[in-house]
């Protein structure tokens, strides 16, 4: 049972371009998580999404952020007009789909976005 | 919202010797309490975790014990090894709404 899978692991942007983030969830969660890390820092929630809705969005900037988890295919995390304040390591986390609530979180390995 | 405060930042530690860190949260419908490590580079794995009816759990030399009138848990690691070297993660999650807060992280430092 292959564990959370993100790609790329590593992405390089310049500034002003578009960043995207995919996440694969563990075989039957359809709980995921987006998190940020900046260098030497904790991790921030950004988004708490099930499949084809966002659940809970309070962690994530208002503008150029935006996420997705389709009813097929991997979540992705879409970051717009990227600036240098956007490099991090951003972690997906999955759970599985407990009855009425959520469960343990298993990350991902993370992509670590470096904006030049 | 939730709010986790953890401590120390960093710790040092002979190798033997038992380490200690604590987190406290705000929101007392908070009712599952992770601990990931961290090592440089990787992904934050889940070492144990605690949820609220519970006020300890041990799984060989870590522990974990929860207050939750005080609204504080710790993760107790005995007998360190230079291999516990990593940060360590606490968080509060309401697992009704899915949302986990995490602390701000401890650097945990085994000296051999």
């Amino acid at each position: 049972n292959a564990g959370v899978m993100q790609n790329p692991r590593h992405l390089v942007r310049r500034r002003g371009q578009e960043a995207r983030l995919r996440c694969s969830p563990m075989k039957g969660h359809s709980h995921v998580y987006w998190y940020r890390q900046l260098p030497e820092e904790g991790l921030k929630f950004m988004v708490y999404l099930q499949k084809e809705n966002i659940i809970d969005e309070s962690g994530m900037p208002k503008e150029r952020f935006s996420a997705e988890f389709p009813k097929e295919g991997p979540s992705i995390l879409r970051i717009q007009q990227v600036v240098r304040g956007d490099s991090a390591a951003y972690f997906c986390a999955s759970s599985p789909p407990t009855s009425g609530h959520t469960d343990t979180q298993y990350f991902g390995p993370g992509t670590r976005l470096t904006v030049l | 919202g939730e709010n986790v405060e953890q401590h120390p930042s960093t710790l040092s530690v002979q190798e033997g010797d038992s380490a200690v860190i604590k987190c406290t949260y705000s929101d007392s419908a908070s009712n599952y309490f992770p601990w990931y490590k961290q090592e440089l580079g990787k992904r934050p794995q889940l070492i144990i975790d605690i949820r609220s009816n519970v006020g300890e759990k041990k799984d060989q030399r870590i522990a974990v014990t929860l207050n939750k009138t005080a609204k504080h848990f710790s993760l107790h690691i005995t007998e360190t090894q230079p291999e516990d070297s990593a940060v360590y993660f606490c968080a509060a999650s309401d697992l009704l709404a899915g949302k986990s807060t995490f602390g701000d992280g401890t650097t945990l430092t085994v000296k051999p």
